[in-house]
């Protein structure tokens, strides 16, 4: 079975540019997540989606931060305009609806320069 | 918020035991997630504890007690591929999503 995919792996930018990061889920996973992981923390979590529905925000700096899942199969993560502190790993998640087992990507990492 | 708490890293001996302990808020969580990290890998799934109690898998064991906020992972017969983070993660009721602590970074040395 094919398991969380992301691209780009890695992707470097200047503050103040902008950066999208992509997520294919596990097939049949109706749940998606997208964590951020600085260096040296554990994840913390951005946004969650149920197929195509926005379950949990609440940490996403919506000034900033957005997120997608149109057809409640793939996902985008979009940073506009990008600060330093934005550099960390984005990790994609997913789950089959009614558990709480993740199966994560490997994560794209940005670096903001 | 819920506050999870772990060592921020811990050093042990090839072939030894070690414990890495998680404390919680008792208010919020009813189930208990291990996840293994290795470096500048994603998280994979270790174990879950939902009762109270010890959960033995192969040389990997997860203990839970909900009324104390108190979970930990065992690792017995340490190998040097153990070297990695140890993230425990709370889970709440319903379809909220895990809560992460900050890892612990584990070090086996021979």
């Amino acid at each position: 079975e094919a398991g969380v995919a992301q691209s780009p792996r890695y992707k470097i930018i200047e503050k103040r540019q902008s950066v999208a990061f992509w997520c294919n889920p596990i097939s049949g996973h109706a749940t998606l997540y997208w964590y951020q992981q600085i260096l040296g923390q554990g994840p913390k979590l951005l946004i969650q989606f149920q197929n195509n529905g926005v379950v949990d925000d609440s940490q996403l700096p919506k000034d900033r931060f957005s997120a997608e899942r149109l057809k409640g199969v793939d996902s985008t993560l979009k940073i506009q305009p990008a600060k330093l502190e934005d550099s960390a790993v984005y990790l994609c998640a997913s789950s089959l609806r009614g558990t709480r087992e993740l199966f994560f990507g490997e994560g794209s990492r940005l670096t903001v320069l | 918020g819920q506050n999870i708490d772990q060592p921020t890293e811990m050093t042990a001996t090839e072939g030894a035991i070690v414990q890495i302990n998680c404390t919680y808020q008792t208010s919020g969580f009813n189930g208990l997630f291990w996840y293994q990290q290795h470096a500048g890998e994603a998280p994979t799934f270790l174990s879950y504890n939902v009762l109270d109690g010890l959960e033995e898998k192969g040389r990997f064991s997860s203990f839970l007690s909900r009324s104390k906020g108190y979970s930990y992972l065992l690792l017995k017969e340490l190998q040097m591929k153990d070297s990695a983070s140890y993230l425990c993660a709370g889970a709440n009721s319903g379809n909220t999503p895990l809560v992460f602590g900050k890892g612990t970074r584990l070090s086996v040395i021979a």
